[in-house]
């Protein structure tokens, strides 16, 4: 069964500072590879998804992930952080086979101190 | 163009009730999707909708909970009797297609059953 795991429940960074944000997955098929991110009360955004092009993928709001085959990564990172990026984010795969439906990791709470 | 709905934001009922969530995808979207997050616990899949049939329910806890998609627009999902651990929040996605396209989320259900 495919499962996602992300490293840390809770990171914090000060503003202007690099923010990563670790994802790892298994799967014996590489998956498509999403990052989301959930703002206080309101729903889930998709910051980007990998879908087999390019393995080095751009989102919105500057953020970034590149995925790593050999270390089954998809590791989510900005280099400056700002205060607006406080939020939740969440790693999510699927597979092509699979209807769509998605397989969340846990969630990291990302904190932005000034 | 109008985002994923869904209603009601909140909603607490006692143990042995029911209740019903209401979810209206954005308009011309096939695809509607049921997930749940447990307090502490990653979000999870329930079902999939593709216009008014039920592609995959293999997510849905127990036969306690039905989820309908009259005419292939709004979708319902309905807990009876609710149970102590049903209490989190679910969330709605839509999608115009399934292969690895992005899912638009709603702002989710908070349920407490007490």
């Amino acid at each position: 069964a495919q499962s996602v795991t992300q490293l840390g429940s809770h990171v914090s960074v000060s503003e202007g500072a690099l923010v990563l944000l670790r994802c790892n997955y298994s799967s014996s098929v590489p998956p498509y590879l999403f990052w989301y991110v959930q703002y206080p009360n309101q729903g889930l955004q998709l910051l980007l998804k990998y879908t087999s092009a390019a393995t080095l993928v751009k989102g919105i709001n500057g953020f970034e992930a590149e995925f790593k085959k050999s270390e089954t990564s998809f590791h989510l990172t900005k280099p400056s952080a700002h205060m607006s990026d406080a939020a939740e984010y969440f790693c999510a795969v699927s597979k092509y086979n699979q209807g769509g439906k998605l397989i969340f990791g846990q969630g990291t709470e990302l904190s932005v101190k000034p | 163009e109008a985002g994923v709905t869904q209603f009601p934001s909140h909603s607490v009922i006692e143990k042995g009730q029911t209740v019903t969530l209401r979810c209206d995808p954005i308009s011309g979207h096939d695809n509607l999707y049921w997930y749940r997050r447990v307090m502490g616990k990653e979000i999870k899949f329930l079902l999939h909708f593709v216009k008014e049939s039920k592609q995959d329910e293999s997510g849905m806890p127990n036969n306690r909970f039905l989820a309908e998609r009259t005419g292939g627009t709004y979708s319902t999902l309905k807990v009876q009797p609710a149970e102590l651990e049903d209490s989190g929040v679910y969330f709605c996605a839509s999608s115009q297609n399934t292969l690895a396209n992005e899912q638009f989320f709603g702002p989710g259900t908070r349920l407490t059953v007490l």
